[in-house]
């Protein structure tokens, strides 16, 4: 069974960091892409970076770009995703989520991030 | 990137069918047949329940279909039942290699 289990979330003040995790289990994790997509409270789905089976190619929302980098460490089985200078508007549920380039299927249940002073 | 344009809510009697629409350009929805959909209960992760236009994954209700015409994809589901009751995005790849999600359309089982 494919798990997918985010952490990292919590109360960060404007212009913080943090690192949120998730941990894959029940397949392959170096042979999936792997993406991150957001939710805002209430609201819909954003996509927000992504990274190819074995870590040399990302890509960011335009958003994030030059604030939010996704890595991996395929030997760890875990997805990463540091997050500078955040703002209000980071304020969302993550989601960790596997896929390939032009899809993604199974979602992890997700950490809160709030951005606030 | 914009996001995708679907309705905001969409309602049916159970046994009824409806059409949850998704539309784009010519620079996702119909540049590609990469057009995924997804359900999401309440406090759930979303579930993938059409890739590719128009591919259920196993496990998934025959009851739902997804089809593309132009810059506009749609997600049929027949027969409604009243756990059909959930917000309901589309996604597309992108000219730009990135992912984009529709609004969300929330389906109410009258």
């Amino acid at each position: 069974e494919v798990q997918l289990v985010e952490s990292g979330g919590g109360l960060v003040q404007p212009g913080g960091s943090l690192r949120l995790s998730c941990a894959a289990s029940g397949f392959t994790f170096s042979s999936h892409w792997m993406h991150w997509v957001r939710q805002t409270p209430g609201k819909g789905l954003v996509w927000v970076s992504r990274i190819n089976s074995d870590g040399s190619g990302t890509s960011h929302a335009d958003s994030v770009k030059g604030r939010f980098t996704i890595s991996r460490d395929n030997a760890k089985n875990t997805l990463y995703l540091q997050m500078n200078s955040l703002r209000a508007e980071d304020t969302a549920v993550y989601y960790c989520v596997r896929g390939g380039k032009t899809v993604v299927d199974y979602w992890g249940q997700g950490t809160l991030v709030t951005v606030s002073s | 990137q914009s996001a995708l344009t679907q309705p905001a809510s969409v309602s049916g009697s159970p046994g009824q069918s409806i059409t949850i629409s998704c539309t784009g350009t010519s620079s996702d929805v119909g540049g590609y047949n990469y057009v995924s959909w997804y359900q999401q209960h309440p406090g759930k992760a979303p579930k993938l329940i059409i890739s590719e236009v128009s591919n259920r994954p196993s496990g998934v209700s025959n009851r739902f279909s997804g089809s593309k015409s132009g810059n506009t994809a749609s997600l049929t589901i027949s027969g409604l039942q009243a756990e059909d009751e959930a917000d309901y995005y589309c996604s597309s790849f992108t000219t730009s290699s990135t992912l984009v999600f529709g609004g969300g359309t929330k389906l109410t089982v009258l």
